[in-house]
């Protein structure tokens, strides 16, 4: 199976520091999309962004930034001055074709305010 | 738009006993499917569903689960006989053919004891 790898298990930041994410895929097709979910402590999973894997253009929304970066199989999602209500599970997912989504393992973010 | 209606949202059972768990995806939205989330295995895809037609269920652990799909805007994943090992969140989502990000609904935490 094509993984997406999450290595950061947890990572616990202060309020207002910067806090990036990693997210690493497998693949062996050339087209592709990735996808990162939000799961705040009520447990929903909200969804955050796609990308094409056509499109590395970074892209930035509020506080939110992601880069993804073909060449080293990346798609990596930075918080700029975090904040408590980030505090959450982060979850990057591929998704290849008319197969379903496949997950990583997700980043857990505590923020202290 | 109500989203993805998932009911019950809380279920305990007994083992052995047969467990059922409903869905009722966005009006509009053609794929729907049915993920388990529990510490040990993260978020695992059981079965999706094309047009009311499974497309995938790999991921169904054994005979217990069995999943219908009997019209567009109604879905259920039956657990029979309920196992200890089955307790987990379990998602419904829905979405439109194409590599689109899905929507989830609040999920179902199922208790086996």
């Amino acid at each position: 199976a094509q993984k997406v790898t999450q290595a950061q298990t947890e990572i616990s930041v202060v309020e207002k520091e910067d806090v990036t994410l990693d997210c690493v895929y497998e693949t062996r097709d050339t087209t592709y999309y990735l996808f990162w979910y939000k799961q705040p402590p009520s447990g929903e999973l909200v969804f955050l962004i796609r990308r094409n894997s056509f499109d590395e253009q970074n892209e930035i929304s509020g506080r939110y930034s992601w880069n993804f970066q073909k060449s080293t199989s990346s798609f990596n999602f930075t918080i700029t001055a975090s904040q408590v209500v980030d505090s959450a599970v982060y979850f990057c997912a591929r998704k290849t074709g008319r197969r379903a989504l496949t997950f990583g393992s997700g980043t857990r973010l505590q923020v202290q305010p | 738009d109500a989203g993805v209606i998932q009911s019950p949202r809380h279920e305990v059972t007994e083992m052995g006993q047969e467990v059922t768990l409903r869905c009722k995806p966005i009006s509009g939205h053609n794929s729907l499917f049915w993920y388990r989330q529990t510490m040990m295995r993260g978020l695992e895809l059981l079965i999706y569903f094309n047009n009311n037609v499974p497309i995938d269920d790999s991921g169904m652990p054994e005979d217990r689960f069995s999943a219908k799909m009997p019209n567009a805007s109604f879905s259920t994943l039956k657990i029979q006989p309920s196992e200890p090992r089955d307790s987990a969140v379990y998602f419904c989502a829905s979405g439109t053919t194409g590599n689109y990000g899905y929507t989830f609904g609040s999920g179902t935490r199922l208790t086996v004891v």
